[in-house]
């Protein structure tokens, strides 16, 4: 089985452009999260959705930030515009049940983002 | 709010132990625990539900303790392979959201 595919895996962008990170989470699941890694904040949970639907989104740093889940098979995280802050690794998970307190996240590869 | 684990980093030789603490401000319902090597995503070792159990995992083993919101993660006779970030995550059962912990260190040597 596939895992959780994650894309790009690299991206190097100038402060002020958009930027896309996209996630397939693993076909079944229908829970998905959206998680970012830095040395200094660790793992932060950004926002996480059930059934396609956004179900807490308060780790979103600021309205430059935004994420879509427009079927079960695709998720996408969008910066615009970027910041050198922004800079980390994104991870997308994704889980079998609907409640996180009782299932596995599985991890995507992540994508390791660099704004200049 | 971030659980906060300790110790931030141990160093063990091979065969020696090590005992890995979370603990959360916050009541909890279950407990994660997610091993990540250098450069690769977390993986999942286990998960403990509100109740006080512990389970095991190989010679990796875990408790619970809900009353005072901890958990620790017990490695015995550790072996090369265990070397990584471990993180805590956990989940207050409301929003089922998972934080996960401030994570420890582990490293291994020959």
């Amino acid at each position: 089985d596939a895992g959780v595919i994650q894309s790009p895996r690299h991206e190097v962008t100038e402060m002020g452009q958009e930027v896309t990170l996209r996630c397939k989470p693993i076909s079944g699941h229908n829970s998905l999260f959206w998680y970012r890694q830095t040395m200094m904040r660790g793992l932060e949970l950004l926002i996480y959705f059930n059934n396609n639907v956004p179900i807490d989104d308060s780790g979103m740093p600021e309205d430059r930030f935004s994420a879509k889940m427009p079927n079960a098979s695709f998720s996408t995280l969008k910066i615009q515009p970027s910041e050198p802050r922004d800079s980390a690794v994104y991870f997308c998970a994704s889980s079998l049940l609907g409640l996180v307190n009782t299932g596995e996240l599985f991890f995507g590869e992540g994508s390791r983002l660099t704004v200049l | 709010q971030q659980p906060v684990q300790s110790p931030q980093a141990v160093i063990l030789r091979e065969g020696e132990d090590a005992v890995i603490n979370c603990s959360s401000s916050k009541a909890l319902y279950s407990v994660h625990w997610y091993r990540q090597k250098h450069g690769e995503a977390p993986v999942f070792l286990m998960i403990l539900l509100k109740g006080g159990e512990q389970k095991g995992h190989d010679k990796i083993s875990a408790s619970f303790n809900e009353k005072k919101q901890q958990s620790s993660l017990y490695l015995t006779a550790s072996q090369l392979s265990y070397s990584g970030t471990y993180f805590c995550g956990t989940d207050g059962g409301a929003t089922n959201k998972l934080i996960f912990g401030t994570g420890t260190l582990l490293a291994v040597q020959p």
